[in-house]
């Protein structure tokens, strides 16, 4: 299984163009969320989404939108690419509530704003 | 969900056991404690996890207290490819636990050779 794939793997954007990172997990997990790490620091959560037509905002989630029209598919759109969003974002996804078990994550994109 | 309290960093040698603690005093009844780890940048992979029980796969053990306020994970023999940040998160099973994992700065771990 490929599991959580992201792309692009690397991007660089300058201030005000906007793109949209790819996430996509062939597990039928119920659960998809979007995080982001900036150098040195913990994992924080932007939006998340119990299933295909749910999303709900996470603890960062300004400056960016997610949809969820599948349930395998999970992009996160910035509208107007600032400085302060240069940083690795994480995709990762889980089977439904009540499971115990953990997250898969896929392997990043390494976003640069200038 | 509780907060967790791990080390900034550890060193290991080589072949030696690595044992990585974790202190969860406010975890509650129903939450179980997940190890996860991140080697250089990559995605944070999933080592393991419990309840109360003590937990052994072809990764790791986990061993967690009586009291269920700490617990340790234990690599028994490290690699220099085991080098890397873990991260120890206490979550419940609830729909409502979604928003509230909390990734901390996790233990920075150094195998030398």
């Amino acid at each position: 299984n490929a599991g959580v794939t992201q792309t692009p793997k690397f991007r660089i954007l300058k201030i005000g163009q906007s793109m949209t990172l790819q996430c996509t997990q062939d597990m039928n997990h119920n659960y998809m969320y979007w995080y982001r790490q900036d150098p040195g620091m913990g994992l924080k959560l932007i939006y998340y989404s119990v299933g295909a037509g749910i999303t709900d905002k996470g603890e960062v989630p300004n400056g960016y939108n997610v949809s969820r029209s599948t349930t395998e598919d999970f992009p996160l759109r910035l509208e107007l690419a600032a400085p302060s969003q240069t940083s690795v974002y994480f995709c990762a996804s889980r089977d439904a509530t009540g499971s115990v078990y953990g997250y898969t994550f896929g392997s990043g994109t390494r976003l640069t704003v200038v | 969900d509780a907060k967790t309290t791990q080390p900034t960093s550890m060193d290991c040698a080589e072949g030696r056991a690595a044992n990585l603690p974790c202190n969860h005093s406010t975890i509650s009844g129903n939450e179980y404690v997940y190890w996860y780890r991140q080697i250089h940048s990559q995605g944070p992979q999933y080592i393991i996890h419990g309840l109360k029980n003590n937990e052994t796969n072809e990764m790791a053990s986990l061993i967690i207290t009586e009291d269920r306020k700490s617990s340790t994970l234990i690599l028994p023999h490290a690699t220099l490819r085991d080098t890397a940040v873990y991260y120890c998160i206490v979550r419940g099973l609830n729909a409502g636990n979604n928003r509230k994992l909390i990734w901390g700065l996790g233990t920075s771990l150094a195998v030398n050779p």
